[in-house]
């Protein structure tokens, strides 16, 4: 049972235009969501979060948007860099979890930026 | 620097032969985990630890084992590795220095192929 789902395996935009990534999640119990990138050969890196109490959190080039009713998030690249393209992964955690660290990660999403 | 590092990177062997991934971080983090990837998946927890001589089972345990006897090192043991083992693995240390959002800083990954 795939809690946290990215349903769009890849995404090709072209530079300077915005890219949104988009991530649906089932459990409501989630509180806090992060956005993880990832390189080729690397592990993947923290980008961004949103606790469950906001619907927006931004970031230079990068804004994540929530919205708890449809269980939905998504990230907005603004604009897109070919240093951008990469695998970027949706995270969900949930407190009760009891601070095992845990976080509860989507399938992931490709973006090619195209210069 | 804060890292966490992974040993070997690339690993291929047969079945049944036991082999350990060896993972250390020095960012004095307690909780530790192992996550791997597979394709149309994303991650998934294997194992994490809380702190010294506490581990747990996350997600996808079976075949796998773990230790932590020191806070820095948790290395991730396969005494009889099968074929589904092959993947790409990541070791992963969390950081509360965001409040209750647990970064996660993974290791640059080990990929693993079973025969």
């Amino acid at each position: 049972d795939q809690q946290v789902k990215q349903n769009s395996p890849s995404l090709s935009v072209q530079e300077g235009r915005i890219s949104i990534l988009n991530c649906d999640y089932t459990n409501s119990m989630f509180d806090y969501f992060l956005w993880y990138k990832k390189y080729p050969a690397e592990g993947p890196t923290f980008l961004i979060s949103i606790s469950s109490i906001k619907d927006k959190n931004e970031d230079g080039r990068f804004t994540v948007f929530l919205n708890k009713s449809a269980k939905h998030l998504s990230l907005h690249i603004v604009p897109s860099q070919p240093g951008d393209s990469a695998v970027y992964f949706c995270a969900a955690s949930a407190n009760g979890s009891g601070n095992t660290g845990k976080l509860i990660f989507g399938q992931g999403t490709t973006l090619q930026v195209k210069p | 620097e804060a890292q966490v590092t992974q040993n070997p990177r690339y690993l291929i062997t047969v079945t049944g032969k036991k082999l350990t991934v060896t993972c250390s971080q020095n960012m004095n983090h307690e909780y530790m985990s192992w996550y791997r990837q597979d394709p149309g998946l994303g991650l998934r927890q294997i194992y994490y630890s809380m702190n010294v001589e506490v581990t747990d089972k996350g997600d996808v345990p079976e075949g796998y084992k773990v230790s932590r006897k020191e806070k820095r090192n948790f290395p991730l043991i396969l005494e009889s590795p099968s074929p589904n083992q092959t993947s790409l693995y990541f070791c992963a240390s969390t950081s509360y220095d965001l409040g209750p959002v647990p970064e996660q800083f993974f290791g640059p990954g080990t990929r693993l192929t079973v025969l």
